[in-house]
């Protein structure tokens, strides 16, 4: 079965500290990989993806994900947090050939000052 | 990249009556997918809307319940039928988006729905 978790249910970082969300991913085949944000009464914000390449890829507000295929892992980070990162952060994995997006479980990043 | 029009954003209805959202994109789209998120939880996809065809539900999600329809490339709908406070939730249309390079997601802005 294709399945995506999110270990944390919630990290804390001080701003200023790096941060690291982690995702580990079960999927056939090469994994269409992507992280996404959601901040209160807001909708889903699309942060970077990986679909092939390097495994380190950059996307919005100075975040970057690491592809580790042996790991089966794409874990989400940032070199120095900000209070205003604080927000729900969900991975997904695109399920084989149907599209279908698969999400993990969401991790809740709090940021304080 | 597509641009997704989600109708309504927000409503309050009383059990046992039916809710359509509406999903308009802007652009010919051949995957289209219907998701909810219970408070507090993460996204679950309910079916994917098929062109021309019944859309295909995902285990726990039937037809009566979720019915959906898509009748041309950049247009479904979503009802939510004889609903129950439980069905209270952000429901959410996506699309592979053929315009995004390497491939892509775009989704609706939700309908947050409350059932009274």
């Amino acid at each position: 079965a294709q399945s995506v978790a999110q270990p944390e249910d919630q990290v804390n970082v001080a701003e200023g500290n790096p941060l690291t969300v982690k995702c580990t991913y079960s999927v056939s085949g090469n994994p269409y990989l992507f992280w996404y944000v959601q901040y209160p009464n807001r909708g889903l914000q699309f942060l970077l993806k990986y679909i092939t390449g390097d495994n380190l890829v950059k996307g919005s507000y100075g975040f970057e994900a690491e592809f580790n295929k042996s790991q089966t892992s794409f874990h989400l980070k940032k070199p120095s947090a900000l209070v205003s990162d604080s927000a729900l952060y969900f991975c997904a994995v695109r399920a084989g050939n149907t599209g279908k997006l698969i999400f993990g479980q969401g991790t809740t990043l709090q940021v304080k000052p | 990249s597509a641009v997704i029009s989600q109708k309504p954003s927000r409503d309050i209805c009383q059990r046992g009556t039916s809710l359509t959202i509406q999903c308009q994109v802007d652009s010919q789209v051949t995957m289209m997918f219907w998701y909810r998120q219970q408070p507090g939880q993460s996204l679950t996809l309910i079916a994917t809307a098929n062109q021309g065809s019944e859309a295909t539900y995902e285990s726990g999600f039937v037809i009566d319940k979720f019915p959906i329809s898509r009748p041309n490339l950049t247009f479904s709908t979503l009802t939510v039928s004889n609903m129950s406070p439980e069905d209270s939730s952000i429901y959410l249309c996506s699309v592979v988006d053929p315009g995004a390079a390497n491939y892509g997601y775009t989704f609706g802005s939700g309908t947050r729905l409350t059932v009274v």
